[in-house]
């Protein structure tokens, strides 16, 4: 069965640390792969995708991923985590639109 | 240019009530989205329409909810008899075609609370 894992709840970092936001997923073949951002009372916010191609992306607000086929993961990472990039970060997979699936999401606390 | 707006924000209902949920899709956009996202979870997907046609709504959680896009733009999602575990925002994305590889365009949700 198709699902998303997203193995941390709740992280926090300092401003200017550096972040790594885990994903790992089960489909039965190469799936489109998403990051989203999500602040508290809007909607989800595209930081990134992967269809194919390079198994590195970059995405906006500095974020990237890297996929990674051997280990069914998409792990999303910022070199310096600024205030303002505290929110909820879902990673979402799906080879088509009507079988997304998104993880359960990770809270991201930036410490100042 | 607008992104996807819904309404109402906020919706209180008490239990046994029926609500109807609207999106207001990015002009132009073919498919359109409604997801379910229960406190602390990420979306779930319920339907899916191209153009007025809705061509899945295998995630619908029972016959209670129905899904319209009549004039292939403006959908509204409708729950009879709310109960309490309905409760959640309800998210809309549309997207600019009907297949390959788009980034949908999600609008801030309506929080549904029933009582």
């Amino acid at each position: 069965a198709q699902s998303v894992t997203q193995p941390d709840i709740h992280i926090t970092v300092s401003e200017g640390a550096s972040l790594e936001l885990r994903c790992n997923y089960s489909y039965g073949a190469t799936p489109y792969l998403f990051w989203y951002v999500q602040s508290p009372g809007q909607g989800l916010q595209l930081l990134l995708k992967y269809f194919s191609g390079d198994t590195l992306v970059q995405g906006i607000k500095g974020f990237e991923a890297e996929f990674k086929r051997s280990q069914s993961s998409f792990n999303l990472r910022k070199p310096s985590v600024h205030w303002s990039d505290a929110a909820e970060y879902f990673c979402a997979v799906g080879a088509q639109w009507n079988d997304m699936r998104f993880g359960a999401g990770t809270r991201l606390t930036v410490k100042p | 240019g607008a992104g996807v707006s819904q309404s109402p924000r906020y919706k209180v209902a008490k239990r046994g009530q029926d609500v109807a949920l609207r999106c207001d899709p990015i002009s132009g956009h073919v498919s359109l989205f409604w997801y379910q996202q229960a406190l602390g979870q990420g979306p779930e997907f319920l339907t899916y329409f191209q153009n007025e046609a809705q061509l899945d709504k295998s995630g619908l959680p029972s016959d209670r909810f129905f899904a319209e896009r009549p004039e292939g733009s403006v959908s509204t999602l409708k729950i009879q008899r709310t109960q309490q575990e309905d409760s959640a925002v309800y998210l809309c994305a549309s997207i600019p075609g009907d297949s390959g590889a788009y980034e949908q365009y999600f609008g801030p949700g309506t929080r549904l609370t029933v009582t």
